[in-house]
């Protein structure tokens, strides 16, 4: 079984240009969430995905991210305009069941990098 | 505002000896509770879970334990070997929630 795939693994942008993030989950996995971990920090919680449709979208950071999860399947995540303050790794998981004792699959992330 | 936290940002220990990770957390509507290990330039993996009907859960040398009424739980790794090796992270999740609130990681290293 294919794992939780993530492109690119790394993006150097300038500030104020736009970066999309894109994230294949494991097949047959309805739920879709994105975590974000800034350097030396926890990793937090950005939405969950439900098939198609957000279920909880509570911690995105501001209207400049926009995530998109096109027929269920994979998902991107664009920034745009891009900060300084974007910069981190961004990570991808996938689960057949939400919150679970079980967790979910990490993907290995895409570290962003905004200058 | 931190719902988990990890106050050891790193630790080093001889190779089989004990390792104990400790995690803190503040919200008492979390009932599940996961360890996961990350090497670099991966994500995060799945160790070892527990949930807050029990108080210890031992997966072969993995063990968490939890006490609620201090909010505080550890992960024991015994014997500690090289390739334990790796950040972990803490994570509490409340049943009928949809995410995981994740500590700041403690990153071990097992000496040989």
């Amino acid at each position: 079984e294919a794992g939780v795939t993530q492109f690119p693994s790394h993006s150097v942008i300038e500030k104020g240009q736009t970066v999309t993030l894109r994230c294949d989950p494991i097949s047959g996995h309805d739920n879709l969430y994105w975590y974000r971990r800034v350097m030396g920090k926890e990793i937090k919680f950005l939405l969950h995905f439900v098939k198609e449709s957000k279920q909880d979208e509570s911690g995105m950071p501001n209207n400049r991210f926009l995530a998109e999860r096109t027929g269920g399947t994979y998902s991107t995540l664009k920034v745009q305009p891009a900060e300084l303050e974007d910069s981190g790794v961004y990570f991808c998981a996938s689960s057949q069941v939400p919150g679970s004792l079980y967790g979910y699959t990490f993907g290995s992330g895409t570290r962003l990098t905004v200058v | 505002d931190q719902q988990v936290k990890q106050n050891s940002p790193s630790l080093s220990v001889q190779e089989g000896r004990i390792s104990i990770l400790n995690c803190d957390y503040t919200n008492s509507m979390f009932d599940y509770f996961l360890w996961y290990k990350k090497y670099p330039a991966e994500g995060p993996t799945f160790l070892i879970s527990i949930s807050s009907i029990k108080d210890k859960n031992e997966d072969g040398r993995f063990t968490v334990f939890l006490n609620k009424s201090a909010k505080h739980l550890s992960l024991h790794i015994v014997p500690s070997q090289p390739g334990d090796s790796a950040v972990y992270f803490c994570a509490a999740s409340a049943s009928t929630g949809n995410q995981f609130y994740f500590g700041t990681g403690t990153s071990l290293t097992v000496i040989p």
